[in-house]
């Protein structure tokens, strides 16, 4: 059964701390990205990757990092840097060519204590 | 700049009524857009598609019309149900991401919240 992992569900961190948050598909699509929703916005993309070892900032970068040395995994790490980091992060995957839409995951729930 | 709008953040409906949620873009170069169903803390799922070149999409009892020249689309649901209580976002597809691999780039709206009565 193909799909997105996210992991884990619910996390809390400490201000000043780093995070990584889990991305594992097993749906062999090329391109993965990470979004994050915040209540009453639309989802912001905050990078993307279209192939192994290469990944791109895309409008809220900052703050964030990411890496893709596996196409099966895109691990996002959300730094001390990121000022808001209280959100829902989604990562998402889509074959290559055509761009018919994303295959997201269930979703991270971060919160700063 | 909030290139696709869902003015709506919420909706309310009796079971067994049509919903209507609507959805307007400002970029008329958006050429295929996308309507996903997302229930609390689960991911968004995908509902229906329409491409530019159609002016409308039906699958089930779901429809969604396209109107270009107002730049505009809506997502019917008939008859309504419960189960259909979620948040809706509607997705237009913006520019090639460039590189092999042909992906692109997708432009959320805010999203609607639906609650189906019983």
């Amino acid at each position: 059964d193909g799909g997105i992992t996210q992991s884990p569900k619910y996390l809390f961190r400490k201000e000043g701390q780093n995070v990584t948050l889990s991305c594992e598909q097993n749906l062999n699509h090329d391109a993965m990205y990470w979004y994050r929703q915040d209540p009453g916005q639309g989802l912001r993309l905050i990078y993307y990757s279209q192939i192994v070892n290469d990944f791109q900032k895309g409008d809220i970068a900052e703050g964030y990092s990411v890496s893709r040395e596996k196409k099966e995994s895109f691990p996002l790490t959300v730094t001390s840097a990121q000022k808001n980091p209280t959100a829902f992060y989604l990562c998402a995957a889509a074959p290559g060519g055509g761009g018919y839409g994303y295959t997201f995951g269930s979703g991270t729930r971060l919160t700063v204590v | 700049d909030q290139q696709v709008k869902q003015n709506s953040p919420s909706l309310s409906v009796q079971e067994g009524r049509i919903s209507i949620l609507n959805c307007d873009y400002t970029n008329s170069m958006f050429d295929y857009f996308l309507w996903y169903k997302k229930y609390p803390a689960e991911g968004p799922t995908f509902l229906i598609s329409i491409s530019s070149i159609k002016d409308k999409n039906e699958d089930g009892r779901f429809t969604v019309f396209l109107n270009k020249s107002a730049k505009h689309l809506s997502l019917h649901i008939v008859p309504s149900q419960p189960g259909d209580s979620a948040v809706y976002f509607c997705a237009a597809r913006g520019p090639s991401l460039g590189g092999a691999s042909g992906t692109y780039k997708y432009i959320f709206g805010t999203g609607t919240r639906l609650k189906v009565l019983a």
